[in-house]
């Protein structure tokens, strides 16, 4: 499967613990992203990545939140001290800037994360 | 901030209806974007629109790039049970170098068979 991978799929996690979620993007695609999606709701942008470099971080990004990409490739998202209004599903997606026809996004299939 | 404002928020329709959905934002997109979304998975792209005034299809459905760029719609002809689930339009800020998408709020699609 070539496309955009998340991992867990699924965490539940009790009040005050650390989390921490791995995305995979799509081979040779420079450009990621982090949403989040609560019931009901679209997904709201959190942070954005040109290769290694975070070029841009939402509001709702608290400080609890850290993401990282070190070499370009893959991305963390770490919750810290996780509180139960974190809960929500947590979606990588990635494309690839220069592209002739725009840059059109792709989205794996989210992580879910339930603080108990 | 921007808002992109979803209608109709959900609809129930016969097997073989065709079905209409649209998407207005309050400022100018370069990108529209239309995604579908299954229960616990991930949305799945469905069709990407770059210029005003594009119209594109995917099979059942087709969709439009607004002329005055603030606007979008998808119709899915034909609709059948396997069409079931959240659709969701999204835009690109033409200011923004990022990329970054706003999302309306989801139309939830149910077919009778």
């Amino acid at each position: 499967d070539t496309g955009v991978s998340q991992d867990p799929r699924h965490k539940i996690t009790k009040r005050g613990q650390n989390v921490t979620f791995r995305c995979d993007p799509i081979s040779e695609h420079n450009r990621l992203y982090w949403y989040r999606q609560t019931l009901g709701q679209g997904p709201e942008f959190l942070t954005y990545f040109q290769n290694e470099a975070q070029l841009e971080k939402s509001r709702l990004l608290s400080d609890r939140f850290s993401a990282e990409r070190p070499k370009g490739s893959f991305s963390t998202l770490e919750i810290q001290r996780t509180e139960q209004g974190d809960s929500a599903m947590y979606l990588c997606a990635s494309s690839s800037k220069g592209q002739t026809s725009g840059n059109t996004i792709y989205f794996g299939e989210g992580s879910w994360l339930t603080v108990v | 901030g921007q808002q992109l404002n979803q209608s109709p928020q959900s609809m129930f329709i016969q097997e073989g209806e065709d079905v209409s959905m649209n998407c207005t934002s309050s400022s100018i997109f370069n990108t529209w974007l239309w995604y579908k979304q299954d229960p616990g998975e991930g949305p799945v792209l469905l069709i990407a629109l770059y210029k005003a005034g594009e119209l594109t299809s995917n099979g059942r459905l087709t969709a439009q790039f607004g002329i005055t760029r603030k606007d979008s719609f998808l119709n899915i002809s034909a609709s059948i049970p396997s069409d079931v689930g959240i659709y969701f339009c999204a835009g690109q800020d033409g200011s923004s170098n990022t990329g970054k998408l706003i999302f309306g709020q989801g139309t939830t699609l149910q077919v009778k068979p």
